[in-house]
C-alpha cells in the first residue's frame, strides 16, 4: 500500500523552542519534499531531497534544515521556532524520472508556534 | 520564472451542476501539468496528468486537456456531487518541482 506518513500530526511549541518533523514513506521514492501551506498562500516548497544527503532549497527554506539519511525518511528541523513558523507542514515523495514524476503528500502535521 | 494562474479563487455549484475550474500556465516548451484535489484536513490527492499538446487526463469523472496554443488545462466535469467540496490545485513540472496555482475552492450548495 502507497503510503506517505507524518508524526506528529498535531504539535503545540513555544518559541524558541526547537521543532522536529517526521516523515516517511514505503514506495522507495528517491525525491521527497517538504512545503508548508497557509491561508491564501497555497502551497510553498521549503525543501527537496533527490536522494539520501543530496537536499536543495526550495522557495522559503529561511529558518528551516532538513536530514535524509535514509531514502525512506525525510525530516523537517526548525531551530528556536518562532511564531511565524505556525502553519501545516506537508511532505510528499515521489520517482525522480520524468513520466513518474507524481508527488504522493502525507496527512500533514499541524504546528503552532505560541 | 513559471508560472500557473487559477482565477477562481472559490466555485459555488448546486448538485448535478457542470463544473469548470480554469487553468492557464506560463511555461516554455510542453511541461507536465497535474491536478490535484484537497479535502478538508487531507494532504493533497493526485487527480490526474497530461504532458502532450490535446493529451486528455482524466479520473474519477474529471477531466482537462493540454491547450499548448491557450496554456491551458481547465478542470471539468459534467456532473458534480456533494462529495466532490474540496479544493483543487492545478500544477506544473518544472526541472524537479511542481509549480503550483493558488487553489479553487468547490463549494455544493445545499
Amino acid at each position: 500500500d502507497m503510503k506517505v506518513t507524518q508524526m506528529p500530526r498535531y504539535l503545540i511549541k513555544r518559541m524558541g523552542e526547537n521543532v522536529l518533523l517526521e516523515c516517511g514513506q514505503d514506495m522507495s521514492h528517491e525525491t521527497m519534499y517538504w512545503y508548508r501551506q497557509d491561508p491564501g498562500l497555497g502551497l510553498q516548497l521549503i525543501y527537496i531531497s533527490y536522494d539520501v544527503d543530496s537536499n536543495s532549497e526550495g522557495d522559503i527554506p529561511k529558518g528551516y534544515r532538513v536530514s535524509r539519511k535514509k531514502r525512506e525518511h525525510f525530516s523537517l528541523i526548525l531551530d528556536s521556532a518562532k511564531t511565524n513558523q505556525t502553519s501545516v507542514y506537508f511532505c510528499a515523495s515521489s520517482f525522480l524520472g520524468v513520466n513518474q514524476d507524481t508527488q504522493y503528500f502525507g496527512p500533514g502535521t499541524r504546528l503552532l508556534v505560541l | 520564472g513559471d508560472s500557473v494562474t487559477q482565477t477562481e479563487g472559490q466555485v459555488a455549484l448546486s448538485e448535478e451542476d457542470f463544473l469548470t475550474i480554469h487553468c492557464n500556465y506560463s511555461a516554455s516548451g510542453y511541461p507536465a501539468l497535474f491536478w490535484y484535489v484537497q479535502y478538508p484536513g487531507e494532504g493533497p490527492q493526485f487527480l490526474f496528468r497530461a504532458s502532450r499538446d490535446k493529451e486528455k487526463g482524466s479520473s474519477r469523472g474529471f477531466e482537462a486537456t493540454y491547450n499548448k496554443e491557450a496554456t491551458s488545462f481547465h478542470l471539468q466535469k459534467a456532473s458534480v456531487q456533494e462529495s466532490d467540496s474540496a479544493v483543487y490545485y492545478c500544477a506544473l513540472r518544472s526541472n524537479y518541482q511542481l509549480i503550483w496555482g493558488s487553489g479553487t475552492k468547490l463549494i455544493i450548495k445545499p
